[in-house]
């Protein structure tokens, strides 16, 4: 158990929907990092949150978004969502801000269809 | 741009067997190298590391050196077991700037591996 959670485990829904969502960190992480794994894509860093503010920004879709609140979790908005956003999306977390060391919660698994 | 190539699998190998995963990197700069494993149904679990050419990372029994003259990272285990099956990812960071601000991380498309006893 890395002590990293994210809810839910799976998530269901039809195309054009919107969903959330949500990453605790590591107690003491201040540092939250999003990636999605697909088939097609790979394992991709969406985006990462130290300490409340946004930090670095990989490749993440205009129509995703993120925020990371004062208590430290995450949530990652997924919007107008379509079939290809299909995909296991993990969220990580690290004492500082430079990637290092990140342990990685179990995953949410977001089927669209 | 920064990125990290892997060889494909799957690999299959009997136990006690040598393992070498390959991976090697194109970097502007000099980026810190990574190996991550992932069991099934797991998140990843960071394996090894190294930041700066030369550096061996060790962790389990895996080791990689990282070697900027061939701009590789390869996985190595002289004798894998039967709990070593999983997916292993080769990672690279890319530093943007001594704030750590816009950094950015790839991996590799990761290699599966089984061991068989």
């Amino acid at each position: 158990d890395s002590g990293v959670t994210q809810t839910p485990k799976h998530l269901i829904t039809a195309t054009g929907q919107r969903v959330t969502l949500r990453c605790s960190p590591r107690s003491g992480d201040l540092s939250v990092y999003w990636y999605q794994q697909s088939l097609d894509q790979g394992l991709q860093f969406l985006i990462q949150y130290y300490n409340g503010e946004e930090r670095a920004k990989g490749n993440i879709l205009e129509r995703f978004s993120a925020q990371q609140f004062p208590d430290l979790h995450s949530e990652l908005n997924l919007s107008s969502l379509e079939l290809g956003d299909s995909a296991l999306y993990f969220c990580a977390s690290s004492v500082g801000p430079g990637f290092n060391e990140q342990y990685f919660g179990p995953g949410t698994r977001l089927t669209v269809t | 741009g920064d990125s990290v190539t892997q060889m494909e699998g799957p690999v299959t190998l009997s136990e006690e067997a040598f393992l070498t995963i390959n991976c090697t990197y194109t970097a502007t700069g000099y980026p810190s190298l990574f190996w991550y494993v992932q069991y099934p149904g797991e998140g990843l679990q960071l394996l090894l590391k190294a930041t700066k050419a030369d550096d061996k990372g060790s962790n389990k029994g895996f080791e990689a050196t990282y070697r900027k003259e061939t701009t590789s990272f390869h996985l190595e285990k002289g004798s894998v077991q039967v709990s070593d099956s999983a997916v292993y990812f080769c990672a690279l960071l890319y530093t943007a700037g001594v704030t750590n601000t816009g950094n950015q991380f790839y991996f590799g498309t990761g290699t599966s591996l089984t061991v068989i006893p």
